[in-house]
């Protein structure tokens, strides 16, 4: 089955920018999405299809993707953005998420 | 404004049927062309795509829970729905419902989610 890689956990110091990402085979062919969830919440989709922002989310979060590899940035990081960050693709009829990197603005 | 609202019972015994429905409010399920899902998260874990349907009820899931899961849709009542059977303790979850974008693989609207816990 697919597998979406992630780091489980960075730290970024108040108003630093920040690059998470996620890693899987040919992404090339795939859109890559993003998602941001705090504790007790549902996910809130942040990035889709690569690069997109969906209308409400601030500028400061903007996504890009390279080889095998996606990016979420994240420019200036607010005590706010203190959450745990998933990307996921739609692969062989499923939807894949990776395990999520979790996220400390210091 | 769209909104999905996740309701059933929080307590499942095992062998059991899990039974969920989705509320859609701010919009129409037979209005559009969207995927309606079920999703789960057990407790510090990550997100987990149970299956889909749309408005004619045609559906989809995943290749780990298919043979448990059917999903059903009420377009008179802007609702849909999943049943798990057979459940364990694996599928203690937060159940989310959520509504696919249109013509992108993900998803723009989600519920708050319930959480489902499976014991005797």
């Amino acid at each position: 089955s697919y597998e979406l890689t992630q780091p489980l956990s960075v730290s970024v110091a108040l108003g630093q920018a920040t690059n998470l990402t996620c890693a899987g085979d040919n992404f090339g062919s795939k859109s890559v999405h993003w998602f941001q969830q705090k504790p007790g919440q549902a996910p809130v989709l942040i990035i889709y299809r690569d690069s997109n922002r969906p209308s409400g989310i601030p500028e400061r979060f903007s996504g890009s993707t390279s080889g095998n590899t996606a990016t979420l940035t994240i420019s200036s990081a607010q005590v706010a953005d203190e959450a745990v960050y998933y990307c996921q693709v739609w692969d062989s009829g499923t939807y894949v998420f990776g395990a999520g990197t979790e996220v400390t603005v210091l | 404004q769209l909104q999905l609202v996740e309701s059933g019972p929080g307590l499942v015994k095992p062998s059991q049927t899990l039974s969920l429905t989705c509320t859609v409010s701010g919009a129409s399920i037979g209005g559009g062309n969207n995927f309606w899902t079920w999703l789960r998260q057990p407790a510090g874990k990550g997100l987990e795509w149970i299956g889909r349907i749309n408005k004619s009820g045609s559906t989809n899931y995943s290749p780990s829970l298919k043979s448990r899961v059917i999903m059903s849709v009420d377009t008179s009542t802007d609702q849909f729905s999943l049943n798990l059977t057979s459940v364990t303790a694996a599928d203690t979850a937060v159940y989310y419902c959520a509504r696919q974008m249109t013509f992108v693989t993900t998803f723009d609207n989600w519920g708050q989610g319930t959480l489902v816990t499976v014991s005797s």
